[in-house]
């Protein structure tokens, strides 16, 4: 049963750099006919979606944040790495990583993770 | 980027009714569209994919349809499980963007 798990800090500095890890398990991060994703749900409100890797190492990233963003893999480890830059108090969140179906491109989401919550704070 | 308005922003059922949410794109879609659920404290869950396709565990009473590009997810028969919140995802334009949500409630 694939099963995907967050894990990094829970609390970044305003102006810092959030970086999270997903590890995939049950399963294999080095296939082809899935992309791997982070998407991020602020308390109360609904979801966006960050960005997205292929085991290739190829990125997707949703043009809102690109500017601050870096999404890379280690099929290796089965892990693959959220690191977002000059972070603020809109970027605090609860950040979930997951299993997207590829179909020409981002696709459907099929599995997520549990989420690991982001507060931005001094 | 596509818009994608859900209405209404809440619903309140009672067990055993049926509950029906829309979801409206601001272009057609290719029926590239799905539902999840969400409970809280909980990660979303799939429950509808290419418009009215049905992951294997998904129970039956939730269906989904089109008619344009309008979209619906009924839940034929609401079970006490079934309260939380509901989102649509379209993924035929890039990047993929969700709607607001729906909250089905108990009434």
């Amino acid at each position: 049963q694939l099963q995907l798990q967050e894990s990094g800090p829970g609390l970044v500095k305003p102006s810092e750099t959030l970086s999270l890890t997903c590890t995939v398990h049950g399963g294999s991060i080095s296939s082809s006919v899935f992309y791997w994703g982070w998407i991020r749900q602020p308390p109360g409100k609904g979801l966006e979606w960050i960005g997205s890797v292929f085991y290739s190492g190829s990125t997707s990233y949703n043009p809102s944040l690109k500017s601050r963003l870096t999404i890379s893999v280690d099929t290796s480890k089965n892990q693959f790495f959220l690191h977002l830059s000059s972070v603020t108090a809109a970027d605090a969140a609860m950040y979930y990583c997951a299993r997207q179906a590829f179909c020409g491109g981002d696709c459907y989401i099929d599995h997520w993770g549990q989420g690991t919550l982001v507060t931005v704070s001094s | 980027e596509i818009v994608m308005t859900q209405s209404p922003a809440s619903l309140s059922v009672s067990p055993g009714e049926r509950a029906t949410l829309s979801c409206r794109a601001s272009q057609s879609l290719n029926r590239n569209l799905a539902w999840y659920q969400q409970k809280p404290g909980q990660a979303p869950r799939l429950l509808i994919y290419a418009t009215s396709s049905r992951p294997t565990d998904i129970p039956a009473r939730f269906s989904g349809g089109e008619s344009g590009t309008e979209f619906t997810l009924t839940i034929s028969s609401v079970q006490s499980e079934d309260f939380a919140v509901y989102y649509c995802q379209q993924y035929n334009y890039w990047p993929t963007t969700f709607g607001q949500g729906t909250k089905v409630e108990i009434k």
